[in-house]
């Protein structure tokens, strides 16, 4: 059974510093994983994927993740914080070919001046 | 493109009342997702339709809960009679093909049921 596992519920970081938002997961199978970013009152919107290519993928914003099997992690960094990123992240796995989404628990990403 | 578009935005009704949702799927998107997010159980998903046809509905919670997509540019989610637990913020997504394509989610109804 796959599952996703967000170590911190809550990180809060001053802008200009590095952000890393940490994540394991567990699969069966090849996994396709995925990082979400929700701000208030508004839909997820997909920040970066990995779907068995190069390790290390890169999204928008400035953000990227690298995928370490040895580890089962896909930690989300960022190396500076701007106020704007605030909001809640969420990491997410599927299994190969699979249209189903494991949304982790979140993490709420608190920027401060 | 306007995104998928939901309705409404903010929903409070009294427990036994039915409630309807509403969602219109991005343009050209073959496959329609509902999830729900609480607290408690975060993001779930509901129902999963790829070309109008309800494909797993394995994570609609008991009877009272009900999906149709009558066709490929409307679906609905109602819930009769609703009830105080099922108070959430109830996402639509969509996207065209499976899962290696991204899910493009719309801005969520948040349903508070008194």
């Amino acid at each position: 059974a796959q599952s996703v596992t967000q170590l911190d519920s809550h990180v809060s970081v001053s802008e200009g510093t590095p952000v890393l938002l940490r994540c394991n997961y567990s699969s069966s199978y090849s996994p396709s994983l995925f990082w979400y970013v929700q701000h208030p009152n508004k839909g997820l919107q997909l920040l970066l994927k990995y779907t068995s290519a190069a390790t290390l993928v890169k999204g928008i914003n400035g953000f990227e993740a690298e995928f370490k099997k040895s580890e089962t992690s896909f930690h989300l960094t960022k190396p500076s914080a701007h106020m704007s990123d605030a909001a809640e992240y969420f990491c997410v796995v599927s299994e190969d070919s699979s249209y189903k989404l494991i949304f982790g628990s979140g993490t709420r990403l608190l920027v401060r001046p | 493109d306007a995104g998928v578009i939901q309705s409404p935005r903010h929903e409070v009704t009294e427990m036994g009342q039915e409630v309807t949702l509403r969602c219109k799927p991005i343009s050209g998107h073959n496959s329609l997702f509902w999830y729900r997010q609480t607290m408690m159980r975060g993001l779930e998903l509901l129902i999963y339709f790829n070309n109008n046809v309800p494909i797993d509905d394995s994570g609609m919670p008991e009877d009272r809960f009900s999906a149709k997509m009558p066709n490929a540019s409307f679906s609905t989610l109602k819930i009769q009679p609703s009830e105080p637990r099922d108070s959430a913020v109830y996402f639509c997504a969509s996207s065209f093909g499976g899962a290696y394509n991204e899910q493009f989610f719309g801005p969520g109804t948040r349903l508070t049921v008194l």
